[in-house]
């Protein structure tokens, strides 16, 4: 059975930094591209990054409004993706969701973890 | 990238069928074959649907059906059940290689 599940998440003052983690089970991780997708409290989904796989270099992609303030990266062997976020803002709190990307579509979602920004 | 444009809300009667909206650009949904959409009940996970504009992934109920024409994707739900009652949002491929969301409708099943 494939599984996502994030980790990480909690409260944090504005400014600071907090890592995310998505561990994956019930297929062959390093296979696939993982995608983070976040939703703001009553607002809709937001497409945050993706990392694409070692035969992709490792390539990652970001929305606008996060690039140079939040790193994807993963570990194949420990099949776990993480989401390092710096210079948070009130405006990126939000559920954040590790999706596996299979074609152009996501099939599989982790349950999301709450990031709280507040001072 | 702007979100892709959806009616906030969309209801209907138990057995009835309803649809779904879903409207970008040439740069999105009209450039490319890969329209998702998703089922989100409140506090859960996103689920998908349909992915490729019509395909259902197994297990998904043949109630669900998706289409497109020109910057337009729509989701149908046929015979609507009160399980159906959920938000709703549509996904496409951009022309900038990432995906972009829709603003997400709201079903309610009077």
């Amino acid at each position: 059975e494939v599984q996502l599940v994030e980790s990480g998440g909690g409260l944090v003052q504005p400014g600071g930094s907090l890592r995310l983690s998505c561990a994956a089970s019930g297929f062959t991780f390093s296979d696939y591209y993982i995608n983070w997708v976040r939703q703001a409290p009553g607002k809709g989904l937001e497409w945050v990054g993706r990392i694409k796989t070692k035969r992709n270099i490792y390539t990652t992609q970001y929305v606008a409004s996060v690039k140079g303030r939040f790193t994807i990266s993963r570990d194949d062997a420990q099949n776990s993706l993480y989401l390092q976020m710096n210079s948070l803002q009130i405006e990126d709190t939000a559920v954040y969701y590790c999706g596996r990307e299979n074609g152009y579509r996501f099939d599989y979602w982790g349950p999301g973890t709450l990031v709280t920004v507040s001072s | 990238q702007s979100a892709l444009t959806q009616p906030a809300s969309v209801s209907g009667s138990p057995g009835q069928s309803i649809t779904i909206s879903c409207t970008g650009t040439s740069s999105d949904v009209g450039g490319y074959n890969y329209v998702s959409w998703y089922q989100q009940h409140p506090g859960r996970a996103p689920k998908l649907m349909i992915y490729d504009v019509g395909y259902r992934p197994s297990g998904v109920s043949d109630r669900f059906s998706g289409s497109k024409s020109d910057n337009t994707a729509s989701l149908t739900i046929s015979g609507l059940q009160a399980e159906d009652e959920a938000d709703y949002y549509c996904s496409s491929h951009t022309s900038s290689a990432t995906p972009v969301f829709g603003t997400g409708t709201r079903v309610t099943v009077l």
